[in-house]
């Protein structure tokens, strides 16, 4: 599967712990993007990466809230002391993005998310 | 704030009918749309897009329109079949530098009855 996947799929955690999810986006995208989705809502925009820098992060993403794509491949988003409104689908998605020549159009592709659940 | 939202939550259709999905947008700066499906327990997938330089583009089966005039779009599905069952969001996205951060709609649930 050359897909965006995620791990781990789910995670359940007690309230004040930390989590990790990680994302491997497609190879050769340059951009990464990670959303979170609670139920019966639209997926919300947290942050995203061209290649290795992190150019925009949501004001929903607390000081609690860190990202980060060392290499430029995979991500990970780290959550300190989670708390019950924590929990939600946490999405993401790869992007090729080129200023000019041919593919490159910027199509989100999602991965199936990593599902937190804080007791 | 400016935001998209959706005027059905839900549409129930038979097999074979077409449906169409409406959603509104308020943010007259977007200038790129996208409609998704979302399956239970799954990532969105793409459906098909369109920029604000057009008013309407099909892919297969699928067709959207958009009217920027009243800031609405729509997403029209021919001959619907079972397996298009699921949950459709339109997304809008002002391009630029902020290309990818995108702005979801609530949702529509779309049932198809064999």
């Amino acid at each position: 599967d050359t897909g965006v996947s995620q791990d781990p799929r789910h995670k359940i955690t007690k309230r004040g712990q930390n989590v990790t999810f990680r994302c491997d986006p497609i190879s050769e995208h340059n951009r990464l993007y990670w959303y979170r989705q609670t139920l019966g809502q639209g997926p919300e925009f947290l942050t995203y990466f061209q290649n290795e820098a992190q150019l925009e992060k949501s004001r929903l993403l607390s000081d609690r809230f860190s990202a980060e794509r060392p290499k430029g491949s995979f991500s990970t988003l780290e959550i300190q002391r989670t708390e019950q409104g924590d929990s939600a689908m946490y999405l993401c998605a790869s992007s090729l993005l080129r200023a000019s020549g041919p593919g490159g159009t910027g199509e989100l592709f999602f991965g199936e998310g990593s599902r937190l659940t804080v007791l | 704030g400016e935001s998209v939202g959706l005027h059905l939550p839900t549409l129930s259709v038979q097999e074979g009918d077409n449906s169409i999905i409406n959603c509104a947008y308020s943010n007259s700066a977007s200038d790129y749309f996208i409609w998704y499906k979302q399956e239970s327990g799954k990532g969105p997938q793409f459906i098909i897009d369109i920029r604000s330089n057009m008013d309407k583009r099909q892919g297969q089966r699928v067709t959207v329109l958009l009217n920027k005039t009243v800031k609405h779009l729509s997403l029209q599905i021919a001959a619907t079949q079972p397996g298009d069952s699921a949950v459709y969001f339109c997304a809008e996205n002002k391009g630029g530098t902020s290309y990818g951060k995108l702005t979801f709609g609530q949702g529509t649930i779309l049932t198809v009855h064999p």
